[in-house]
C-alpha cells in the first residue's frame, strides 16, 4: 500500500512553454502533498508544501507564478512549470503524506526529469 | 507497489549506541543507492550514497552497508548522538545518473541523551 504515482517519468520541452507534472496517490488519501527539486547527490530541496483545497505554501525563493501547484483532491497533486527555462532543467519529486504513513512517513513518487532545450 | 521498503517506522537509540537503520528492496536492476536525513519543516538532505559494485561505504560516524543478494542495505550511526534524531530515507535508483528514484517511507530516529 501507500503508492504514489507521479507522471511523467521525462520531459522535455521548448524553453517558453509549461510543463505539468501530476502525482497521485493510489490507495491512500494525500492529506498533504510535498514537492521538491533535486540536484545530483545534494538536498531534496522544498519547493512548496500543499493540504488538500488549501493555496499551496511556497519556500523562500520559490517563484509562485513559475511553479503552479494544484491539490485539488486527496489523491492528487499537480506542478505546473510555467514559461520553462534551461534553469529549470531538474528532477522533481513529490511526496505525499496521509493517515496510511502515521504522522510521520511520507510516500515519495518516482520523480520526473526535466529538461529544457 | 513499493519498490523499497523500511520496514521499522521508528526507532530509539541510547547517546553513544549504534543506530541501525534497515531498508530492503525487491528490484534487483537497482544500481545506486542513498541514504537521506529530514529534520521537520525541511527537505531531506543527502546523507551516504553507496553503488551495487561495493558493499561497504564508509564517511565519518555514518556507514552504509549494501548486502545485494539479500536485496538489502543498512545504514549505520556510530557514535549515535542527540542531533541525529531525525528521519531518515533510503532511496534507491537505476544508475548514479538519478533518473527515476524510488524512496522508503523513512525511519524515524530518536536518540536519547
Amino acid at each position: 500500500g501507500a503508492v504514489v504515482s507521479q507522471h511523467p517519468s521525462r520531459v522535455i520541452c521548448k524553453s517558453g512553454t509549461s510543463v505539468k507534472i501530476e502525482c497521485r496517490s493510489l490507495d491512500f488519501q494525500a492529506t498533504t502533498m510535498f514537492w521538491y527539486r533535486q540536484f545530483p547527490k545534494q538536498s531534496l530541496m522544498l519547493m512548496a508544501t500543499s493540504n488538500e483545497g488549501s493555496k499551496a505554501t511556497y519556500e523562500q525563493g520559490v517563484e509562485k507564478d513559475k511553479f503552479l501547484i494544484n491539490h485539488a483532491s486527496l489523491t492528487l497533486s499537480t506542478l505546473t512549470v510555467t514559461s520553462a527555462h534551461p534553469e529549470d532543467s531538474s528532477f522533481y519529486i513529490c511526496s505525499a503524506s496521509g493517515t496510511l504513513q502515521g504522522g510521520y512517513g511520507y510516500t515519495f513518487g518516482s520523480g520526473t526529469r526535466l529538461t529544457v532545450v | 507497489d513499493q519498490q523499497v521498503k523500511q520496514n521499522s517506522p521508528s526507532l530509539s537509540v541510547q547517546e553513544g549506541r549504534i543506530s541501525i537503520l534497515n531498508c530492503d528492496y525487491t528490484n534487483s536492476m537497482f544500481d545506486y543507492f542513498l541514504w537521506y536525513k529530514k529534520y521537520p519543516a525541511e527537505g531531506p538532505t543527502f546523507l551516504i550514497s553507496i553503488s551495487s559494485i561495493k558493499d561497504k561505504n564508509e564517511d565519518g560516524r555514518f556507514t552504509v552497508f549494501l548486502n545485494k543478494s539479500a536485496k538489502h542495505l543498512s545504514l549505520h550511526i556510530v557514535p549515535s548522538q542527540p542531533g541525529d534524531s531525525a528521519v531518515y530515507f533510503c532511496a534507491a535508483a537505476l544508475d548514479y545518473t538519478g533518473n527515476q528514484f524510488y524512496f522508503g517511507t523513512g525511519t524515524s530516529l530518536t536518540v536519547i541523551p
